[in-house]
């Protein structure tokens, strides 16, 4: 069964420094989004990205993160200068036009030191 | 804002019994209601989900409905068993795409 994948499954970097999280969804699916959960906290919304631009984001979601669709498989969250509140864990998700059910990845676990 | 609000927090039952897990949401402009389950450290698997059009859907012991007028979805366990310990996460999709999630229900069903 296909699955959304990421890598890598656990990122430590420090204060500043530049991440790039990566996410390959299922194939036919057109719709990619990120969510984040910062440890105890519900998963919260970031971005979502449709036809290779965003086409909803939320407050927490500022200019130090971007996301991007390089190639026809891989689809990324680049988070410039990385703060100490970033740490958290970081889901990508993946759904195909006409079909609701959004599928999860098993997330990457940033933490920033 | 739009929330999402599940009670109870945290269950804890005996292996066999039926259980109800609650979520209710504001704003009834909703699209579709996703449940999820998620085990410790680990991504978010979709077990159920119910378009505002239904009012229930069900996937082997799981039965899921929604009220839409009342701002209700209830996730139904029959028979639990150890396994199905894990949280369980109810997700509002407003027509954008956005999930905005419940802080979930962490379930243990003991042997």
């Amino acid at each position: 069964e296909p699955e959304v994948t990421q890598t890598p499954s656990h990122q430590v970097t420090q204060m500043g420094q530049e991440v790039i999280l990566r996410c390959v969804p299922i194939s036919n699916h057109l719709y990619f989004y990120w969510y984040r959960q910062i440890l105890g906290q519900k998963v919260e919304f970031l971005v979502s990205f449709y036809n290779n631009e965003i086409s909803e984001k939320s407050e927490i979601f500022d200019d130090q993160f971007s996301v991007e669709r390089p190639d026809g498989s891989n689809f990324t969250l680049k988070i410039r200068s990385t703060k100490l509140e970033d740490s958290a864990m970081y889901f990508c998700a993946s759904n195909r036009e006409g079909a609701y059910e959004q599928y999860f990845g098993p997330g990457t676990r940033l933490t920033v030191t | 804002k739009q929330e999402v609000t599940q009670i109870p927090a945290a269950l804890s039952v005996p292996e066999g019994e039926n259980l109800v897990l609650n979520c209710s949401f504001t704003d009834s402009a909703i699209y579709n209601l996703q449940w999820f389950r998620q085990d410790p450290g680990k991504g978010l698997t979709s077990l159920l989900l119910i378009q505002s059009s239904q009012r229930e859907q069900t996937s082997g012991r799981l039965n899921a409905s929604l009220d839409k007028s009342s701002g209700r979805s209830t996730l139904y366990i029959a028979a639990s068993q150890p396994g199905d310990s894990a949280t369980y996460l109810c997700a509002k999709n407003g027509n954008t795409g956005k999930l905005i999630f419940g802080q979930g229900t962490t379930l243990q069903v003991k042997p």
